[in-house]
């Protein structure tokens, strides 16, 4: 059975950097034909995709927050990643890392996510 | 690339049928067959419940259903029941973009 699992700081200051990894167990990053991505939810808020990625660096990412976002992976660790610089307050949210269904586009939907993890922007 | 609109409420009793609807644009709803609903319980993660358009995930009941005209998605849920008041949302595929909408609360009266 296929999981995800975010880990990263709970908390981080005004314009420092935020970092998440997303963990997958019960499959292989390098084996899937996915692109992985990060979805994140303001509190008492809808739904934001950020950026996904293919196990072979291809990436997409979303135009409002490109200028701001890196996102990696790490195939040998079954893992990838998230960077988010210069923060505000306007990037609290909870972030959730979230692989496509099987046979469906790149960019299409996501049918398994992680729990979530929360990310406070405070001093 | 502006989120899609949603009516933040919509209700039925037990047994009835609700419409939700997504309206959005040319540029993504209309031109693209990458529609997704999502489910979410509080404090929960999403849980997909219909993607490119019509489609069900393994596990998704047949009450859950989903159509698209135009530029204007809906999914029908049928046989209201207790354990479906929660939040729903829609998003498109939009040109390496994927947009969402504003979700809409779902209570089952």
């Amino acid at each position: 059975q296929l999981q995800l699992q975010e880990s990263g700081p709970g908390l981080v200051k005004p314009s420092e950097t935020l970092s998440l990894t997303c963990s997958v167990s019960g499959g292989s990053i390098r084996d899937s034909p996915y692109f992985w991505g990060w979805v994140r939810q303001s509190p008492g808020k809808g739904l934001e995709w950020i950026a996904s990625i293919f196990h072979t660096g291809t990436t997409y990412q979303n135009p409002s927050l490109k200028s701001r976002i890196t996102i990696s992976v790490d195939p040998s660790k079954n893992q990838f990643s998230l960077k988010l610089r210069s923060v505000t307050a306007a990037d609290t949210a909870v972030y959730y890392c979230a692989r496509p269904p099987p046979l469906s586009g790149d960019l299409g939907a996501f049918e398994m996510w992680g729990q979530g993890t929360i990310v406070t922007v405070s001093s | 690339q502006s989120a899609l609109t949603q009516p933040p409420s919509a209700s039925g009793s037990p047994g009835q049928s609700v419409t939700i609807s997504c309206t959005g644009t040319s540029s993504d709803i209309g031109g693209f067959n990458y529609v997704s609903w999502y489910q979410q319980h509080p404090g929960k993660a999403p849980k997909l419940i219909i993607y490119e358009v019509s489609k069900r995930p393994s596990g998704v009941p047949d009450r859950f259903s989903g159509s698209k005209s135009d530029n204007t998605a809906s999914l029908t849920v049928s046989g209201l029941q207790a354990e479906d008041e929660a939040d729903y949302y829609c998003s498109s595929y939009a040109v390496y973009n994927l947009i969402f909408g504003g979700g809409t609360k779902l209570t089952v009266l």
